[in-house]
Protein backbone atom coordinates (compact mmCIF):
# COMPACT_ATOMS: atom_id res chain seq x y z
CA UNK A 1 0.00 0.00 0.00
CA UNK A 2 0.85 3.84 -0.71
CA UNK A 3 1.79 6.06 2.08
CA UNK A 4 3.35 9.67 2.31
CA UNK A 5 5.59 10.83 4.97
CA UNK A 6 6.07 14.23 5.83
CA UNK A 7 8.61 15.82 8.12
CA UNK A 8 9.26 17.41 10.57
CA UNK A 9 5.63 17.39 12.34
CA UNK A 10 6.78 20.76 14.42
CA UNK A 11 9.13 23.44 13.95
CA UNK A 12 9.77 26.59 15.40
CA UNK A 13 12.33 28.99 13.47
CA UNK A 14 13.26 32.51 13.77
CA UNK A 15 12.38 35.17 11.43
CA UNK A 16 15.00 35.12 8.46
CA UNK A 17 16.15 31.48 9.02
CA UNK A 18 16.15 29.24 5.97
CA UNK A 19 13.47 26.22 5.64
CA UNK A 20 13.54 22.90 4.12
CA UNK A 21 10.51 20.01 4.84
CA UNK A 22 10.91 17.46 3.38
CA UNK A 23 7.92 14.82 2.06
CA UNK A 24 8.22 11.28 0.20
CA UNK A 25 6.02 8.87 -0.88
CA UNK A 26 6.18 4.74 -0.70
CA UNK A 27 4.41 2.25 -2.90
CA UNK A 28 4.10 4.36 -6.18
CA UNK A 29 5.65 5.66 -9.05
CA UNK A 30 5.58 8.72 -10.86
CA UNK A 31 2.77 10.39 -8.43
CA UNK A 32 1.66 13.88 -8.47
CA UNK A 33 3.00 15.69 -5.62
CA UNK A 34 1.13 18.81 -3.64
CA UNK A 35 2.42 21.19 -1.29
CA UNK A 36 -0.73 23.28 0.49
CA UNK A 37 -0.29 25.25 3.20
CA UNK A 38 -3.15 25.80 5.28
CA UNK A 39 -3.62 29.04 7.99
CA UNK A 40 -5.94 29.29 10.92
CA UNK A 41 -7.28 25.62 10.83
CA UNK A 42 -9.18 26.38 7.98
CA UNK A 43 -8.56 26.76 4.04
CA UNK A 44 -6.20 25.20 1.79
CA UNK A 45 -3.76 27.03 -0.16
CA UNK A 46 -1.79 25.19 -2.97
CA UNK A 47 1.30 26.50 -3.06
CA UNK A 48 2.98 24.03 -5.45
CA UNK A 49 2.69 21.06 -7.78
CA UNK A 50 4.85 18.70 -9.59
CA UNK A 51 4.23 15.76 -12.66
CA UNK A 52 7.82 14.79 -12.81
CA UNK A 53 11.03 14.62 -11.33
CA UNK A 54 12.31 18.60 -11.54
CA UNK A 55 8.70 19.81 -12.76
CA UNK A 56 6.98 22.18 -10.48
CA UNK A 57 4.68 24.71 -11.15
CA UNK A 58 4.12 27.55 -8.45
CA UNK A 59 0.24 28.44 -8.05
CA UNK A 60 1.25 31.71 -5.75
CA UNK A 61 4.19 33.56 -6.00
CA UNK A 62 5.97 34.37 -2.44
CA UNK A 63 8.61 33.19 -0.58
CA UNK A 64 8.92 29.89 -0.85
CA UNK A 65 10.00 27.60 -3.46
CA UNK A 66 9.49 23.47 -4.18
CA UNK A 67 12.08 20.76 -5.93
CA UNK A 68 11.57 17.10 -6.71
CA UNK A 69 15.05 15.92 -6.51
CA UNK A 70 13.58 12.32 -7.24
CA UNK A 71 10.58 10.50 -8.29
CA UNK A 72 8.85 10.28 -5.17
CA UNK A 73 10.55 13.11 -2.95
CA UNK A 74 9.61 16.65 -2.73
CA UNK A 75 11.05 19.19 -0.64
CA UNK A 76 9.79 23.05 -0.05
CA UNK A 77 12.22 25.28 1.17
CA UNK A 78 13.01 29.07 1.87
CA UNK A 79 16.28 30.71 1.94
CA UNK A 80 14.32 33.65 4.54
CA UNK A 81 11.79 33.23 6.72
CA UNK A 82 9.11 35.81 6.94
CA UNK A 83 6.08 35.59 10.25
CA UNK A 84 3.71 35.03 7.82
CA UNK A 85 5.52 31.91 6.59
CA UNK A 86 3.71 30.25 9.62
CA UNK A 87 1.16 27.76 9.57
CA UNK A 88 0.44 24.06 8.93
CA UNK A 89 1.91 22.53 5.65
CA UNK A 90 0.72 19.85 4.21
CA UNK A 91 2.12 17.32 0.92
CA UNK A 92 0.00 15.21 -1.07
CA UNK A 93 0.30 12.61 -4.01
CA UNK A 94 -1.98 11.75 -6.42
CA UNK A 95 -1.94 8.66 -9.24
CA UNK A 96 -0.92 10.73 -12.25
CA UNK A 97 -3.44 11.34 -15.17
CA UNK A 98 -6.25 10.42 -13.16
CA UNK A 99 -7.93 13.26 -12.02
CA UNK A 100 -11.00 11.57 -10.72
CA UNK A 101 -8.52 10.06 -8.07
CA UNK A 102 -8.44 11.59 -4.65
CA UNK A 103 -4.95 13.44 -3.04
CA UNK A 104 -3.64 11.60 -0.51
CA UNK A 105 -2.18 13.79 2.69
CA UNK A 106 0.53 13.57 5.34
CA UNK A 107 0.04 14.44 8.58
CA UNK A 108 1.59 17.92 7.92
CA UNK A 109 3.99 20.14 9.20
CA UNK A 110 3.16 22.96 11.25
CA UNK A 111 5.82 25.54 11.58
CA UNK A 112 6.10 28.94 13.74
CA UNK A 113 7.95 31.71 12.52
CA UNK A 114 8.99 33.68 15.78
CA UNK B 1 -12.56 28.93 -13.08
CA UNK B 2 -14.41 26.35 -9.99
CA UNK B 3 -14.69 27.10 -6.76
CA UNK B 4 -16.75 25.52 -3.97
CA UNK B 5 -18.49 26.82 -0.80
CA UNK B 6 -19.45 25.29 2.34
CA UNK B 7 -21.78 28.23 3.67
CA UNK B 8 -21.51 26.38 7.73
CA UNK B 9 -18.71 27.64 9.77
CA UNK B 10 -19.84 24.95 12.40
CA UNK B 11 -22.65 22.22 12.50
CA UNK B 12 -23.69 21.13 15.93
CA UNK B 13 -26.01 18.06 16.12
CA UNK B 14 -26.68 15.51 19.29
CA UNK B 15 -25.38 12.55 19.13
CA UNK B 16 -27.36 10.06 17.60
CA UNK B 17 -28.92 12.56 15.62
CA UNK B 18 -28.65 12.80 11.73
CA UNK B 19 -26.03 14.85 9.94
CA UNK B 20 -25.64 16.90 6.98
CA UNK B 21 -22.87 19.04 6.17
CA UNK B 22 -23.45 21.61 3.39
CA UNK B 23 -21.66 22.18 0.07
CA UNK B 24 -22.18 23.61 -3.55
CA UNK B 25 -20.19 23.56 -5.98
CA UNK B 26 -19.42 25.91 -9.69
CA UNK B 27 -17.73 24.38 -12.20
CA UNK B 28 -18.15 24.59 -16.23
CA UNK B 29 -18.42 21.02 -16.82
CA UNK B 30 -19.16 17.70 -14.69
CA UNK B 31 -17.34 17.88 -11.59
CA UNK B 32 -15.39 15.35 -9.66
CA UNK B 33 -16.27 15.95 -6.11
CA UNK B 34 -14.75 14.97 -3.08
CA UNK B 35 -15.11 14.81 0.81
CA UNK B 36 -12.56 14.86 3.10
CA UNK B 37 -12.29 14.74 7.11
CA UNK B 38 -9.31 16.11 9.31
CA UNK B 39 -8.37 15.88 12.76
CA UNK B 40 -6.66 18.44 15.02
CA UNK B 41 -3.24 18.72 13.81
CA UNK B 42 -3.60 15.76 11.38
CA UNK B 43 -3.62 15.89 7.32
CA UNK B 44 -6.92 15.33 5.31
CA UNK B 45 -7.93 11.61 5.28
CA UNK B 46 -10.35 10.97 2.54
CA UNK B 47 -14.04 9.82 2.71
CA UNK B 48 -15.46 9.42 -0.30
CA UNK B 49 -15.82 11.19 -4.14
CA UNK B 50 -18.60 10.91 -6.94
CA UNK B 51 -17.23 10.80 -10.67
CA UNK B 52 -20.25 9.71 -12.23
CA UNK B 53 -23.71 7.06 -12.08
CA UNK B 54 -25.19 7.00 -8.88
CA UNK B 55 -26.15 10.35 -7.14
CA UNK B 56 -25.68 8.59 -3.55
CA UNK B 57 -22.26 7.59 -2.90
CA UNK B 58 -21.18 5.78 -0.08
CA UNK B 59 -17.73 6.38 1.80
CA UNK B 60 -15.83 5.56 5.08
CA UNK B 61 -17.16 5.54 8.83
CA UNK B 62 -20.60 5.13 7.64
CA UNK B 63 -21.14 8.68 5.71
CA UNK B 64 -22.24 9.39 2.25
CA UNK B 65 -23.13 12.05 0.13
CA UNK B 66 -25.64 13.03 -2.47
CA UNK B 67 -25.19 14.86 -5.59
CA UNK B 68 -27.94 16.88 -7.10
CA UNK B 69 -26.37 18.18 -10.26
CA UNK B 70 -29.48 20.93 -10.40
CA UNK B 71 -28.32 22.36 -7.63
CA UNK B 72 -25.12 22.19 -8.14
CA UNK B 73 -24.68 20.54 -4.24
CA UNK B 74 -22.57 17.62 -2.85
CA UNK B 75 -23.99 17.39 0.59
CA UNK B 76 -22.22 14.86 3.28
CA UNK B 77 -24.64 13.35 5.32
CA UNK B 78 -24.52 10.23 8.05
CA UNK B 79 -27.68 8.62 9.54
CA UNK B 80 -26.67 8.53 13.37
CA UNK B 81 -24.03 10.80 14.53
CA UNK B 82 -20.74 9.57 16.64
CA UNK B 83 -19.01 12.11 19.02
CA UNK B 84 -15.68 10.73 17.13
CA UNK B 85 -17.33 12.34 14.01
CA UNK B 86 -16.15 15.48 15.90
CA UNK B 87 -13.86 17.23 12.90
CA UNK B 88 -12.64 19.64 9.97
CA UNK B 89 -14.72 18.72 6.83
CA UNK B 90 -13.92 19.92 3.82
CA UNK B 91 -15.27 19.62 0.38
CA UNK B 92 -13.32 19.64 -2.77
CA UNK B 93 -14.22 19.87 -6.43
CA UNK B 94 -12.08 19.35 -9.98
CA UNK B 95 -12.73 20.01 -13.77
CA UNK B 96 -12.23 16.93 -15.19
CA UNK B 97 -10.80 19.03 -17.99
CA UNK B 98 -8.63 21.04 -15.82
CA UNK B 99 -4.66 19.76 -15.76
CA UNK B 100 -2.75 18.43 -12.29
CA UNK B 101 -3.17 21.19 -10.43
CA UNK B 102 -5.02 19.32 -7.85
CA UNK B 103 -8.48 20.14 -6.04
CA UNK B 104 -10.47 23.02 -5.29
CA UNK B 105 -11.23 23.09 -1.67
CA UNK B 106 -13.96 24.60 0.30
CA UNK B 107 -12.96 26.55 3.35
CA UNK B 108 -14.22 23.57 6.43
CA UNK B 109 -16.73 23.18 7.76
CA UNK B 110 -16.45 22.45 11.68
CA UNK B 111 -19.03 19.25 12.75
CA UNK B 112 -19.32 19.08 16.55
CA UNK B 113 -21.42 16.03 17.99
CA UNK B 114 -22.75 16.88 21.30
CA UNK B 115 -23.29 13.46 23.74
Amino acid sequence: SQTIHQWPATLVQPVGSPLSLECTVEGTSNPNLYWYRQAAGRGLQLLFYSVGIGQISSEVPQNLSASRPQDRQFILSSKKLLLSDSGFYLCAWSVVESYNSPLHFGNGTRLTVT
Amino acid sequence: AQSVAQPEDQVNVAEGNPLTVKCTYSVSGNPYLFWYVQYPNRGLQFLLKYITGDNLVKGSYGFEAEFNKSQTSFHLKKPSALVSDSALYFCAVRDPRGGADGLTFGKGTHLIIQP
